[in-house]
Formats: C-alpha cells, sequence, structure tokens
C-alpha cells in the first residue's frame, strides 16, 4: 500500500513531442505528489508538485494531471527537447510533519531525440 | 545560496577503511536527510536529523553512522562496509518546518565504490 508504480521504464520522444509519464498509488492518506527530475551525476530537483485538491497544475512546458478517484497521476512535457532528457520520478507523501517520508516509483528514463 | 554541497565526489575505499562523507547547506534548512541510490533505482531514505536530532532511522546497518555537529552540517561515517554498499549517497534539506509539505534539496551525491 506504500508504493508508488511508475510507467513506463524508459521513453524515447522526437523533439517537439509530447512525454508522458504515468504513477499510480494507493494509500489514500498521501498528499503531496512532486515528480523530480535527475541528470546523470547530478541529485535529484524539484521539477513540480501538485496536491491532491486540484486536478492539474501547469508550470512552462511541464504539466500534472491528477485523478484522485483513480489515484493516478501523471506529468506531461510539452514541446519535448533533448535537454529534457534524464530520468523522473514521481513521489507520494503524506506530509503531517513527516519528513523525509517520500515514496518514489521506480523512475522514467526520458530520451528525447533532435 | 540554494546548494547542498556534498563532498568527496568520489571515493574508492577498502572494506577495512573508515571513511566520512560530508555535506553542508546554508540556506537555514533545519531538516538534513541521507539517502542511497543504486544505479537505476530511486533513492532510499537512511536518515533524518530535525533540528540536529536524529528523527528517522530507517533500519540502516551500524557500519553507517551519521552525525548533525550544527544546523548547517550533515556528515556519514563509514566502517567495514560491503561491497553491495556501493551506490550514489545523496544528502537532501529542508525548511524542517512541522506539517508543511516541503521541498527537498538535494546535493549531487557522492559515489562509492567498496573494494
Amino acid at each position: 500500500q506504500q508504493q508508488v508504480k511508475q510507467s513506463p521504464q524508459s521513453l524515447i520522444v522526437q523533439k517537439g513531442g509530447i512525454s508522458i509519464i504515468n504513477c499510480a498509488y494507493e494509500n489514500t492518506a498521501f498528499d503531496y505528489f512532486p515528480w523530480y527530475q535527475q541528470f546523470p551525476g547530478k541529485g535529484p530537483a524539484l521539477l513540480i508538485a501538485i496536491r491532491p485538491d486540484v486536478s492539474e497544475k501547469k508550470e512552462g512546458r511541464f504539466t500534472i494531471s491528477f485523478n484522485k478517484s483513480a489515484k493516478q497521476f501523471s506529468l506531461h512535457i510539452m514541446d519535448s527537447q533533448p535537454g529534457d532528457s534524464a530520468t523522473y520520478f514521481c513521489a507520494a507523501s503524506n506530509g503531517g510533519g513527516s519528513q523525509g517520508n517520500l515514496i518514489f516509483g521506480k523512475g522514467t528514463k526520458l530520451s528525447v531525440k533532435p | 545560496d540554494t546548494e547542498v554541497t556534498q563532498t568527496p565526489k568520489h571515493l574508492v575505499m577498502g572494506m577495512t577503511n573508515k571513511k566520512s562523507l560530508k555535506c553542508e547547506q546554508h540556506m537555514g534548512h533545519r531538516a538534513m536527510y541521507w539517502y542511497k541510490q543504486k544505479a537505476k533505482k530511486p533513492p532510499e531514505l537512511m536518515f533524518v536529523y530535525s533540528y540536529e536530532k536524529l528523527s528517522i532511522n530507517e533500519s540502516v546497518p551500524s557500519r553507517f553512522s551519521p552525525e548533525c555537529p550544527n544546523s548547517s552540517l550533515l556528515n556519514l561515517h563509514l566502517h567495514a562496509l560491503q561491497p553491495e554498499d556501493s551506490a550514489l549517497y545523496l544528502c537532501a534539506s529542508s525548511l524542517g518546518l512541522q506539517g508543511v509539505r516541503e521541498k527537498l534539496f538535494f546535493g549531487s551525491g557522492t559515489q562509492l565504490s567498496v573494494l
């Protein structure tokens, strides 16, 4: 019940295309859903995050769509660029003051071809 | 300064060695974390320090010993490690406010190889 299932494991997209990464969770106590981007040799960096009272959040080319009833959320990268090539991790936590209890998905390696 | 700085960037050690990983942040964050990340896997939480006190230990073997000397520094002391402990060790920090969903700031990590 603590798992966050992420798919696909890898994704190849042409430059200018839309990249879509999906995550699903079981624990209804989760109330914070961030996406992290990690380049090789670097630590993860927060990309965008959403709370369950919102169905969509957009920041530039990055959009999170959230479906509370289905317990699913997804990351959409519009106009994908080669510089977006990285590994993306979705995560979930039930805040409540407990820090660091992020449950990460297994990651998606995105390659954007020029 | 919005960085978490980790040293060294790379470390090779034998199974009988003692070494330490260091992490520093000057963002005024009061929560600091150690994560372990194996290749092509997500980060796994090891320890959390909140206001310089150890608040979470995720059943990590005693050959890993964390230390938080002050609010800006976090160390991870390593002793008698096993080859399977080879991984990227990530330090992170956050504001440390209770009840607030917080952004974690990660360092670039120390790539550890145990021979």
